[in-house]
């Protein structure tokens, strides 16, 4: 099973951007990078998912080199309200690939 | 309305006592699951449903026991409880079984057993 190590916390400024990488040097083939957002006292929800190159949406953009063993989150001009503990999952279609690390506790100062 | 929706969100209780939280998702899913997320804010999956089926059970103690009477519910009991139950209980679900996903989770339940 694809583990990944991320920093434990991140701090920032408004309106900087932010890039928090993943490593998962076991990734199997058939795995997708997921990245998920937590804000105290709400469930995690889903910011991207990728499985190589680069993928942006609204929200973020994950950046994934050819080899894949790591992968790069990318917030751009962040605020406050980005402050938010963010995961970092490897999983492919096995439903038993549901492993969770502490995440990266991203704090933005004013 | 809500996705994923949990109840209740704050449940305070004795060493010994038996509870239930329950949890329901409107978005037709055919997989559920519940995590348990400690202090230290590691996510750790408990169970996995499929269309009602059991799918994963993870080294957790069988005074924990889920129910799902139909797709869009997935009801956890606890029995017993102990100090060390003391969580934020998670409920969650997609659209199908593969790990891979997007999951919708509920807001939490946060177990505080005294």
């Amino acid at each position: 099973l694809a583990k990944t190590t991320q920093p434990i916390s991140m701090d920032s400024y408004e309106g900087q951007e932010v890039n928090i990488t993943c490593s998962h040097n076991n990734i199997a083939t058939n795995d997708y990078i997921t990245w998920y957002q937590q804000f105290p006292s709400q469930g995690p929800r889903f910011i991207i998912q990728g499985y190589k190159t680069k993928v942006t949406n609204e929200v973020a953009s994950l950046f994934i080199p050819a080899d894949r063993k790591s992968s790069t989150l990318s917030l751009p001009r962040v605020s406050l309200s980005d402050t938010a503990v963010y995961y970092c999952l490897v999983n492919g279609d096995s439903n038993y690939q549901l492993i969770w690390g502490a995440g990266t506790k991203l704090i933005i100062k004013p | 309305d809500t996705a994923v929706s949990q109840t209740p969100k704050y449940l305070v209780t004795q060493m010994g006592n038996d509870k239930s939280i329950k949890c329901e998702q409107n978005l037709g899913h055919d997989t559920m699951y519940w995590y348990k997320q400690d202090s230290k804010k590691f996510l750790k999956i408990m169970f996995s449903y499929n269309n009602k089926e059991l799918i994963i059970n993870e080294t957790v103690p069988n005074r924990f026991s889920p129910k799902s009477p139909d797709k869009a519910h997935l009801n956890l009991h606890i029995n017993s409880l102990e100090l060390g139950d003391s969580a934020v209980y998670f409920c969650a679900s997609s659209r199908r079984l593969a790990a891979y996903n997007e999951q919708f989770f509920g807001p939490g339940t946060r177990l505080t057993v005294l």
